[in-house]
């Protein structure tokens, strides 16, 4: 069964830049989740999907973050613009379904630095 | 207000030796699940056990069991005879039957010394 793909690994910008980050889920799984993750912290969630709706995304910065998830299977995420307090870990995750006995599985994930 | 805590940031133990990572909890919910993660240096959040607030047993899942005290809302992670792979963080998570948020803990970093 292949895991959870997310591209590219590594990204470099520049602040006030955009970047977009894609995440392809293991299939099958209908809930979707983005993470951000500074370093030497636990990861934060910033948007859940189930299927293609939004969930939750009380920790998404809205005006600089957005997220999409067409047709319930991969998802994107973009920021734009950049700040240099967006340098993280973007990691993504997907589960069978919301209930709370479901784990997660992670994708490698996206690590993000800003200039 | 939903929160987990995990108040050792480093651990160190020797090879084939047992270690306990705590985590504590917090939420009104009556319906929730407890979570360990191990990250690697590589960086993939790898699942290792689950306990549901009703589960009677603790869980195990070979060297890995949970020891859950729910009056104390603690769920405490042992690993059994470590190895030099269990070096990594270790993360604590929650999930309310509420809101199905996720929330994740600190972490824990744990050294195995050959």
């Amino acid at each position: 069964e292949a895991g959870v793909a997310q591209s590219p690994r590594y990204k470099i910008i520049e602040k006030r830049q955009s970047v977009a980050f894609w995440c392809n889920p293991i299939s099958g799984h209908a809930t979707l989740y983005w993470y951000q993750q500074i370093l030497g912290q636990g990861p934060k969630l910033l948007i859940q999907f189930q299927n293609n709706g939004v969930v939750d995304d009380s920790q998404l910065p809205k005006d600089r973050f957005s997220a999409e998830r067409l047709k319930g299977v991969d998802s994107t995420l973009k920021i734009q613009p950049a700040k240099l307090e967006d340098s993280a870990v973007y990691l993504c995750a997907s589960s069978l379904g919301q209930g709370i006995s479901y784990e997660q599985y992670f994708g490698p994930g996206t690590r993000l630095t800003v200039t | 207000a939903q929160k987990i805590t995990q108040t050792q940031p480093g651990m160190f133990v020797q090879e084939k030796e047992a270690v306990t990572l705590d985590c504590t909890y917090d939420t009104s919910d009556q319906s929730y699940g407890l979570f360990w993660y191990k990250q690697p240096s590589s960086g993939e959040m790898i699942f290792l056990i689950y306990q549901g607030s009703y589960d009677e047993q603790n869980a195990t899942e070979g060297r890995y069991s949970l020891n859950f005290q729910k009056a104390r809302k603690s769920a405490n992670l042992v690993i059994s005879a470590s190895q030099l792979g269990d070096s990594a963080m270790y993360f604590c998570a929650m999930r309310e039957t509420g809101t199905y948020k996720y929330i994740f803990g600190t972490g824990t970093r744990l050294k195995v010394l050959a």
